[in-house]
């Protein structure tokens, strides 16, 4: 399997709930960023963790670092029927190579 | 100021033809990254630049891929011999340093 897999694969909730999605990887990272991508639509960059933090937050994200467990979660709160889309992670290295697992599919119903 | 731009936008070519896709980055990023995105799928790192030169070619999926960059800033994919199954959107981003990527609109190309 390859470095970067988000879980679960697919979330469907209901607006105003939370969401929470997961990334593991198996190398040393430099980083962890998550993205979003709109159906037919570019990546946008959500948010950054270097791996010497463990939180960081940005609006209603809520990303966490857990590097003794290769583990990442992205947490959405109140979530809206805009929030629907695909979300990735995205492990660096120190060696610039960058690497994208298959993302989640969130739906928010309204 | 311009965001990473790519170009075609969108490219149809027959089987076994050569395409060539063009990635103009944010001025000044020294990091270039090409990626191919498939229907539905995530993201497949291709290669890296770090200036002109590429530390990792190890994602290019075959001998029929190469890219480069020239003077630190454009970069451009070929594709030699074009099979059905290198169609898919091939994503350009660059960033400063090893830090947050900046995406284009990405090339869709489809291979009749």
């Amino acid at each position: 399997s390859q470095q970067g897999e988000e879980d679960p694969q697919a979330l469907s909730i209901q607006e105003g709930e939370n969401a929470t999605m997961n990334c593991s990887y198996k190398t040393s990272i430099n980083n962890l960023q998550w993205y979003r991508q709109n159906s037919g639509r570019g990546l946008v960059h959500l948010i950054l963790i270097r791996s010497n933090e463990r939180e960081k937050h940005s609006g209603r994200l809520r990303v966490t670092l857990d590097t003794s467990k290769k583990s990442s979660s992205l947490l959405i709160t109140a979530s809206r029927a805009a929030d629907t889309a695909s979300y990735f992670c995205a492990t660096d290295t120190n060696a610039g190579k960058s690497t994208f697992g298959d993302g989640t599919t969130l739906t928010v119903k309204p | 100021g311009a965001g990473v731009s790519q170009s075609p936008s969108n490219k149809v070519t027959e089987k076994g033809k050569d395409v060539e896709l063009r990635c103009d980055p944010i001025s000044g990023h020294t990091a270039l990254y090409w990626y191919r995105q498939s229907l539905g799928q995530g993201l497949e790192f291709l290669i890296y630049f770090q200036g002109n030169s590429a530390p990792d070619k190890s994602g290019l999926p075959s001998d029929r891929f190469s890219a480069e960059r020239t003077g630190g800033s454009v970069s451009t994919l070929t594709i030699q011999r074009t099979q059905q199954e290198d169609s898919a959107v091939y994503l350009c981003a660059s960033s400063l340093g090893l830090d947050e990527q900046y995406f284009g609109p990405g090339t869709r190309l489809t291979v009749t």
